[in-house]
């Protein structure tokens, strides 16, 4: 089953780091761009950045550049986001998701993991 | 950036009804990179269209995406019970940017 399980999430001081996983199975994870979108509980969706299938190009929401980093290890099949600096309008669901192959359209998404910071 | 708008915010419908949501950009998209996704409550967002009239796999032809350029519609004829959900419209070229959601509710 093509699957993307993210964790990582949880509560962190604003100032604060994270790092997000998600993990990927079901399909050749080395052979797609990947990328990570938040969502505020009740609010639309936001775009937040990506990786190239071999992990040479990053690209980032001006919101995040300078404090987020996408990584990836595609021997371990899995995605990252390296969170710095975080501030409380961070907060938010974070999915990982799939870019199709051959559209650019995201095509399998994670259940997402919830981060929240505060004070 | 390419900006998105979605219209109506909520279309209060009746299942075996038709929807029509619409989708604006602030400039022309390339190449019909354009997208409709689904997202029903606590659940993460579904591809249903891609490259602004092509449906993903497995998604039932009651969905049928339309339009060029700035104007989309998201076609959804024959309301199912299960159809009643949060929909974007996505444009796929850098930086990606979603539309602000159209509800679809029962009425």
């Amino acid at each position: 089953e093509v699957q993307l399980v993210e964790s990582g999430g949880g509560l962190v001081r604003p100032g604060g780091s994270l790092r997000l996983s998600c993990a990927a199975s079901g399909f050749t994870f080395s052979s797609h761009w990947m990328h990570w979108v938040r969502q505020v509980p009740g609010r639309g969706l936001v775009w937040v950045s990506r990786i190239s299938s071999d992990a040479t190009k990053t690209q980032y929401a001006d919101s995040v550049k300078g404090r987020f980093t996408i990584s990836r290890d595609n021997a371990r099949n899995t995605l990252y986001l390296q969170m710095n600096r975080l501030r409380v309008d961070d907060t938010a669901v974070y999915y990982c998701a799939r870019e199709d192959l051959w559209e650019g359209a995201f095509d399998i998404w994670g259940r997402g993991t919830f981060l929240t910071v505060s004070s | 950036e390419i900006v998105l708008t979605q219209s109506p915010a909520t279309l209060s419908l009746s299942p075996g009804d038709s929807a029509t949501l619409a989708c604006r950009a602030s400039q022309s998209v390339s190449s019909h990179f354009l997208a409709w996704y689904q997202q029903k409550p606590g659940q993460a967002p579904r591809l249903l269209i891609y490259s602004a009239y092509s449906r993903a796999t497995g998604v039932p032809d009651r969905f049928s995406g339309s339009g060029s350029e700035t104007d989309f519609t998201l076609t959804i004829s024959r309301l199912e019970p299960e159809d009643f959900a949060v929909y974007y419209c996505q444009q796929y070229g850098t930086p990606f940017t979603f539309g602000p959601g159209t509800k679809v509710d029962m009425k």
